[in-house]
């Protein structure tokens, strides 16, 4: 169990937006370290979606931002298409446990 | 252009060892560090460790810490990641992914930029 918590589902019609919120606490999200969030298609690596919070490495369309407030982050897809049906996961540091941390990850499922 | 090379699938018996590698190509090897990630079959991404290839110096994830050794090989720009006493639920896909830094001296982070294509483990009786 993460101390990063994602749903671990959320879905939409082509077209919609959808959020996915990455939940965590005083000692990784709310100590103020930076979110990244990362896309992994159906067997393939995960790939680098969101860095730094909101920044989106070249190549990565605008549909994709992302945003953090408090002890959570998230990430907003608009234009929802069928080739962003993926997992996505939030990872950042967390001073608790002196180390990296994956969030649980969300399965993006569009109807 | 940038790319880290995996070495192939692996089937190994519960409490044997396994060694993964990664070769970096496209950049300056030890201007970097490497981590390790894995993905469990109906689980998530789980953090490992990562290594400073230019130094040798490592820092493992507590669920690996007497279990995961990582090294490397500047000499052929590899980095390795050995994982011993190994156990059913080991059972992974693993990564190497190289991690990128941006900021200024008051704010610095890392995140993880460029991915090796993953080396399946199979351990199995």
């Amino acid at each position: 169990q993460s101390v990063l918590t994602q749903p671990p589902s959320v879905s939409g019609a082509p077209g919609q937006r959808v959020t996915i919120s990455c939940t965590g606490s005083s000692s990784n999200i709310g100590a103020g370290y930076d979110v990244h969030w990362y896309q992994q298609l159906p067997g393939t690596a995960p790939k680098l979606l969101i860095y730094g919070n909101i920044n989106r490495p070249s190549g990565v369309p605008d549909r994709f931002s992302g945003s953090k407030s408090g002890t959570s982050a998230s990430l907003a897809i608009t234009g929802l298409q069928a080739e962003d049906e993926a997992d996505y996961y939030c990872q950042l540091y967390d001073s608790s446990l002196s180390g990296w941390v994956f969030g649980g990850g969300t399965k993006l499922t569009v109807l | 252009q940038v790319q880290l090379v995996q070495s192939g699938a692996e089937v190994k018996k519960p409490g044997a060892s396994v060694k993964v590698s990664c070769k970096a190509s496209g950049y300056t090897f030890t201007g970097y560090y490497m981590h390790w990630v894995r993905r469990a079959p109906g689980q998530g991404l789980e953090w490992m460790g990562w290594i400073n290839p230019n130094t040798g110096g490592t820092n493992y994830a507590q669920n690996f810490q007497g279990r995961v050794t990582m090294t490397r090989d500047t000499s052929i720009s590899t980095a390795y990641m050995e994982l011993s006493r190994l156990r059913s639920d080991d059972t992974a896909v693993y990564y190497c992914a190289r991690a990128s830094g941006v900021g200024t001296n008051l704010h610095f982070y890392y995140y993880l930029d460029v991915w090796g294509k993953g080396t399946m483990v199979n351990v199995s009786s």
